[in-house]
C-alpha cells in the first residue's frame, strides 16, 4: 500500500495563479483533511470531508476550495494564490472522525512545499 | 471549538535524561488526545493516543498522562537519544486541533 500521496511535491506559484493538489489515499479511509503548516507552528485545518462528495470547512478555509468526487482523492484548489499561502500543505485521512473508534489514527501524506511569490 | 495550548515550545536535554511535554486543552467533550512526532522534512506520524477512559498509556520509552478535570495531558520520553531529537505535537477533539509543538533537542 502506497498509504497517502501527494502531488505535487513542491511548486512556487505567482501572486494570482491558480493551481490544485492532489492527495490520494489506498486505505479505503471514509475521512480526509487538509491542513496547512507554518514555520514554527502547528497543523491548521483547512477543509475536511466525511466522505466521498462531501466537504467541510476547517479552521482556516479562507482562500482555499476543495472537492471530494472519489472516495480516494481529495483535491485542494487556491483560486487565487497569495503570499500569505506559502506554506506546507499536508493530508491526511482517517477511518473515523468520532472517537473512541476502533481506528482514529490520521495517517499523512508527505507535504506539499508551496511559494508564491 | 477546541483550543489546544502546548509547552514548552522548544526543550533540550542531555542524552539519557527525561523530557516532558505538556498540554491543556478547552473542550470538556474532547476524549481523544494523541501525539505526532515530526522529523526534518519528513510528515507528522503518531508515536502514541489515549483515550478518555484511560488515565495513562506507556509503550516502551514512551508514556502519556491525561487529567480529564484539568483537561490537559502530558508526553514523558524515558532515557532519551540522539534519534528522539524533533517536533513533537499534541492534538484533542474530534477534528483533532494541534498544539503548537515542542522543539526537542537531545544533546549527546
Amino acid at each position: 500500500n502506497a498509504g497517502v500521496t501527494q502531488t505535487p511535491k513542491f511548486r512556487v506559484l505567482k501572486t494570482g495563479q491558480s493551481m490544485t493538489l492532489l492527495c490520494a489515499q489506498d486505505m479505503n479511509h471514509e475521512y480526509m483533511y487538509w491542513y496547512r503548516q507554518d514555520p514554527g507552528m502547528g497543523l491548521r485545518l483547512i477543509h475536511y470531508s466525511v466522505g466521498e462528495g462531501t466537504t467541510a470547512k476547517g479552521e482556516v478555509p479562507d482562500g482555499y476550495n476543495v472537492s471530494r468526487l472519489k472516495k480516494q482523492n481529495f483535491l485542494l484548489g487556491l483560486e487565487s494564490a497569495a503570499p500569505s499561502q506559502t506554506s506546507v500543505y499536508f493530508c491526511a485521512s482517517s477511518y473515523s472522525i468520532d472517537p473512541p473508534g476502533p481506528a482514529y489514527e490520521q495517517y499523512f501524506g508527505p507535504g506539499t512545499r508551496l511559494t508564491v511569490t | 471549538g477546541e483550543n489546544v495550548e502546548q509547552h514548552p515550545s522548544t526543550l533540550s536535554v542531555q542524552e539519557g535524561d527525561s523530557a516532558v511535554i505538556k498540554c491543556t486543552y478547552s473542550d470538556s467533550a474532547s476524549n481523544y488526545f494523541p501525539w505526532y512526532k515530526q522529523e526534518l522534512g519528513k510528515r507528522p506520524q503518531l508515536i502514541i493516543d489515549i483515550r478518555s477512559n484511560v488515565g495513562e498509556k506507556k509503550d516502551q520509552r514512551i508514556a502519556v498522562t491525561l487529567n480529564k478535570t484539568a483537561k490537559h495531558f502530558s508526553l514523558h520520553i524515558t532515557e532519551t537519544q540522539p534519534e528522539d531529537s524533533a517536533v513533537y505535537f499534541c492534538a484533542a477533539g474530534n477534528k483533532l486541533t494541534f498544539g503548537g509543538g515542542t522543539r526537542v533537542l537531545v544533546k549527546p
